[in-house]
């Protein structure tokens, strides 16, 4: 079965510095998908990265999807105290029907 | 503007007591999932309704039913909880299965 794992597991950083987190799967992805929680609340979709060097932005996160489709990497610019949360990537299971994710990353902003 | 509403927020059940968790979509997409998260674990899907078709996942136990009556509302209902059973309970939908889902605040469901 598929799995994702990411990195780093949690990540402390001061308000303005840049950031990355990491996301590796064990099988080609061909749907990959970057939420953000907060403790104790649901998730809040971020992107949805389907092509091989795909990348996008969003205010100020940008996702990219690898040539290879196994890797996706999440940064933030000029990180924000409203950054602050529980980061999961999430990828099509096998059979199309639903998402596996990964076990997050939580980043803290310190002001 | 609430798009996908879970009740409770917070649920409180004794070992062994059947629960209900609830969930409702104003978004009127045709899958409903229900995912459960313990603590800082991955969201892992129990199951999820294409319109009325019900599709469990394989390691699902039976302890845990769904009901979705109508395309708005979709329901969890646990047996017989076990204290292993205490967890975030999350609510999803989506228009087609598979792609962008959009998550309920969640059931943080505690077992006495």
């Amino acid at each position: 079965s598929q799995e994702l794992e990411q990195s780093p597991q949690s990540l402390i950083v001061q308000e303005g510095k840049n950031l990355t987190i990491n996301c590796t799967s064990s099988k080609t992805l061909y749907g990959l998908y970057w939420y953000k929680q907060k403790y104790g609340e649901g998730l809040i979709f971020l992107m949805m990265l389907q092509k091989g060097g795909e990348e996008k932005s969003h205010e100020k996160i940008t996702a990219k999807l690898d040539e290879k489709k196994q890797q996706s990497s999440l940064h933030i610019t000029a990180s924000q105290p409203s950054h602050a949360g529980i980061y999961l990537c999430g990828a099509d299971n096998q059979a199309g029907t639903a998402l596996i994710f990964g076990k997050g990353t939580t980043l803290s902003v310190s002001s | 503007d609430a798009m996908v509403i879970q009740n409770p927020r917070y649920q409180v059940t004794q070992f062994g007591k059947p629960v209900t968790l609830s969930c409702s979509q104003t978004l009127n997409h045709n899958v409903m999932y229900w995912y459960q998260q313990k603590s800082s674990q991955a969201p892992k899907l129990l199951f999820h309704y294409y319109d009325k078709d019900f599709n469990n996942e394989a390691d699902t136990p039976d302890n845990f039913q769904s009901r979705r009556p109508n395309t708005s509302f979709c329901f969890l209902d646990i047996r017989s909880p076990g204290l292993g059973d205490a967890a975030m309970y999350l609510c999803a939908t989506s228009r087609v299965v598979g792609g962008e889902q959009y998550f309920g605040p969640g059931t943080r469901l505690t077992v006495t």
